[in-house]
């Protein structure tokens, strides 16, 4: 049980285009989520809280215009990367938390912007 | 603010040592600490819970400790097998509560070689 799936896997993108990632938890409901990214060989580092039906909170230095979170029900949660820049390659992990205390992630997303 | 450090950055051992690794944070005001297994473009798998009220936790050949007053724990690996193979990742929940945010270390990079 527990599980939360990230679709997709990989992407490739053209500089100045928009990129959707989607996470939803399959068996649990989610009333938070949390998106992370992961530059190669580094850790995670938290981007945005993900809350259903209000805006999301973002961490210090995350650009909300850049990074548009939505989470309109309670087992999904999208990220889009707008207008979307070599820099802004790199692995997107979803994450959601079952149980108190307790966190499921998703496969992650390498996003490679051309 | 929280912050997590995790020693060696990167270790390589034969198969069937036992092996250690290290996690340290500075805020002893924990929920919990996890260890989590990452293989490569992959998602996070959890390995092993631990209650800030609990000493350590044991699945397997895996076996972690919590020492919360130093804000130390360590991962002990039995009998290692070239499977074992990834990143490890200590990440804790920051404050007394449920609702605190994942803090990660930067990971160990194990590699067990037959």
């Amino acid at each position: 049980g527990a599980v939360v799936s990230q679709h997709p896997s990989r992407v490739i993108c053209k500089s100045g285009t928009s990129v959707k990632i989607e996470c939803r938890s399959l068996d649990f409901q989610a009333t938070t989520m949390f998106w992370y990214r992961q530059f190669p060989k580094q850790s995670l580092m938290l981007m945005a809280t993900s809350n259903e039906g209000s805006k999301a909170t973002y961490e210090q230095g995350v650009e909300k215009d850049k990074f548009l979170i939505n989470h309109a029900s309670l087992t999904l949660s999208t990220l889009t990367v707008t207008s979307a820049h070599p820099e802004d390659s790199s692995f997107y992990i979803c994450s959601a938390s079952p149980s108190a205390g307790r966190y499921t992630f998703g496969s992650g997303t390498r996003l490679t912007v051309v | 603010k929280q912050e997590v450090t995790q020693i060696p950055a990167a270790l390589s051992v034969p198969e069937g040592e036992n092996l250690v690794l290290n996690c340290s944070f500075t805020d002893s005001a924990i929920y919990n600490l996890q260890w989590f297994r990452q293989d490569p473009g992959k998602g996070l798998t959890s390995l092993l819970l631990i209650q800030s009220s609990q000493r350590e936790q044991t699945s397997g050949r895996l076996n972690a400790s919590l020492d919360k007053s130093s804000g130390r724990s360590t991962l002990y690996i039995a009998a290692s097998q070239p499977g074992d193979s990834a990143t490890y990742l200590c990440a804790v929940h920051a404050g007394g509560t449920s609702y605190g945010k994942l803090t990660f270390g930067q990971g160990t990079i194990l590699t067990v070689h037959p």
